[in-house]
């Protein structure tokens, strides 16, 4: 167990409907990052919010967005989900920017039909 | 902008054998760089990593040493064992241009055979 929690696991959803992913980042930590992984694009930075506050952005689409909330857990919402949306969705956290490197949670993987 | 290069896998290896997976970068800045592993269902668990130039990252018997010179960061282990099989991914962080978000390579598959 790495210290970051995300849920759900497995999540199975119809093109144009929306979905929350949620990460509770290591104890201590104050950065989250969002990752998308998937066959063709390999491992694609979304965004990074630092104690609430949104620090960095990838390559997240509009239909995206994020928040990190008070209490430092975060989501991720995904809306108008399309069949290319379908991938392994990674949260990490780190206890300042990450320039040692981060916690990776397991992941969610989300199937789109 | 900032890029990573991975050599191709799958990789398949005896264990035993001696391991070497190829990274090369391109960054403007002075970049972290970093290695992870991803097992088969996992998230991934950083395995070593080197902050300047010269550096030579280590962890359960892998090594990797930051070149400038060549733009390199290669994985290397002297003995792979069947427990190595999993995913390899070379990455770097460019603080100056990109915060601390991690570039990743593509990743390079290794299996272990017995």
């Amino acid at each position: 167990d790495s210290g970051v929690t995300q849920t759900p696991k497995h999540l199975i959803t119809a093109t144009g409907q929306r979905v929350t992913l949620r990460c509770s980042p290591r104890s201590g930590d104050l950065s989250v990052y969002w990752y998308q992984q998937s066959l063709d694009q390999g491992l694609q930075f979304l965004i990074q919010y630092y104690n609430g506050e949104e620090r960095a952005k990838g390559n997240i689409l509009e239909r995206f967005s994020a928040q990190q909330f008070p209490d430092l857990h975060s989501e991720l919402n995904l809306s108008s989900l399309e069949l290319g949306d379908s991938a392994l969705y990674f949260c990490a956290s780190s206890v300042t920017g990450g320039g040692g490197g981060y916690t990776f949670g397991s992941g969610t993987r989300l199937t789109v039909v | 902008g900032d890029s990573v290069t991975q050599m191709e896998g799958p990789v398949t290896l005896s264990e035993e054998a001696f391991l070497t997976i190829n990274c090369t970068y391109t960054a403007t800045g002075y970049p972290s760089l970093f290695w992870y592993v991803q097992y088969p269902g996992e998230g991934l668990q950083l395995l070593l990593k080197a902050t300047k130039a010269d550096d030579k990252g280590s962890n359960k018997g892998f090594e990797a040493t930051y070149r400038k010179e060549t733009t390199s960061f290669h994985l290397e282990k002297g003995s792979v064992q069947v427990s190595d099989s999993a995913v390899y991914f070379c990455a770097l962080s460019d603080q100056a241009n990109s915060g601390y978000a991690l570039n990743f390579g593509k990743g390079t598959s290794l299996l272990v055979t017995p």
